[in-house]
């Protein structure tokens, strides 16, 4: 059970749209659509964003979008502001009842 | 609304096993859910644990199965890890969440974490 591949950082400015991908193998992320992403800011636990791939919780800006294709998830923030800057890690059940995450991103807002 | 407070030594001398509790309030472990630890070493990622059902059904990172015991105490409305053989690769601030896990996945509420350092 290996962890999902995340890139180490990813930023972007003020106002723009950024992407997240999280990469994993077809015993997790590409065979089951339950990949769940969550942001965590310094000193802080972490908080669900999303959820079965692309479904807010309630209280979630929908400026946060998930989506999937093959092996691969991404979480996409429009919109960029000072407070999204943080980090961010998926996390996808991965069969036989277990759960991985990815090594998790950080967010720089420019 | 569901609160998780968890609770433990601080301090573990290597070789040794840390227990770690977490206390549910706003919900009553008995009514259902699943409920999970996730750690993370200083400066590093996510790593899931465990989860275990009210009924007491436990499920184990497979990477760390034969030293983690996750157990639940329906009557103090607590879950609680043990993690035996410790060492310096376990230092982490550990968390507890519940873990919603019926024909789904996702943790949707998270305690503070604790932080456990392994030293002699």
């Amino acid at each position: 059970q290996s962890a999902l591949t995340q890139p180490a950082s990813v930023s972007g400015s003020p106002g723009q749209s950024i992407t997240i991908s999280c990469t994993g193998t077809s015993s997790d992320v590409g065979s089951y659509n339950l990949v769940s992403w969550y942001q965590q800011h310094p000193g802080k636990a972490p908080k669900l964003m999303i959820y079965e791939v692309s479904k807010r919780p309630s209280g979630v800006s929908n400026q946060f979008s998930g989506s999937k294709s093959g092996n691969t998830a991404s979480l996409t923030i429009s919109g960029l502001q000072a407070e999204d800057e943080a980090d961010y890690y998926c996390c996808s059940y991965a069969g036989s009842s277990t759960v991985v995450f990815g090594g998790g991103t950080k967010l720089t807002v420019l | 609304q569901v609160q998780l407070q968890e609770s433990g030594p601080g301090l573990v001398k290597p070789s040794e096993t840390v227990s770690l509790t977490c206390a549910v309030s706003g919900y009553s472990i008995s009514s259902g859910y699943h409920w999970g630890w996730i750690r993370q070493p200083p400066g590093k990622g996510l790593e899931w644990i465990g989860s275990v059902f009210h009924s007491g059904t436990t499920y184990h990172n497979p990477s760390l199965k034969n030293r983690v015991t996750i157990s639940v105490d329906t009557s103090k409305n607590q879950f609680s890890l043990k993690l035996s053989s410790v060492s310096a690769a376990d230092t982490a601030v550990y968390y507890c969440a519940r873990d919603q896990r019926y024909d789904t996945e996702y943790f949707d509420y998270w305690g503070q974490g604790t932080l456990v350092t392994v030293s002699s």
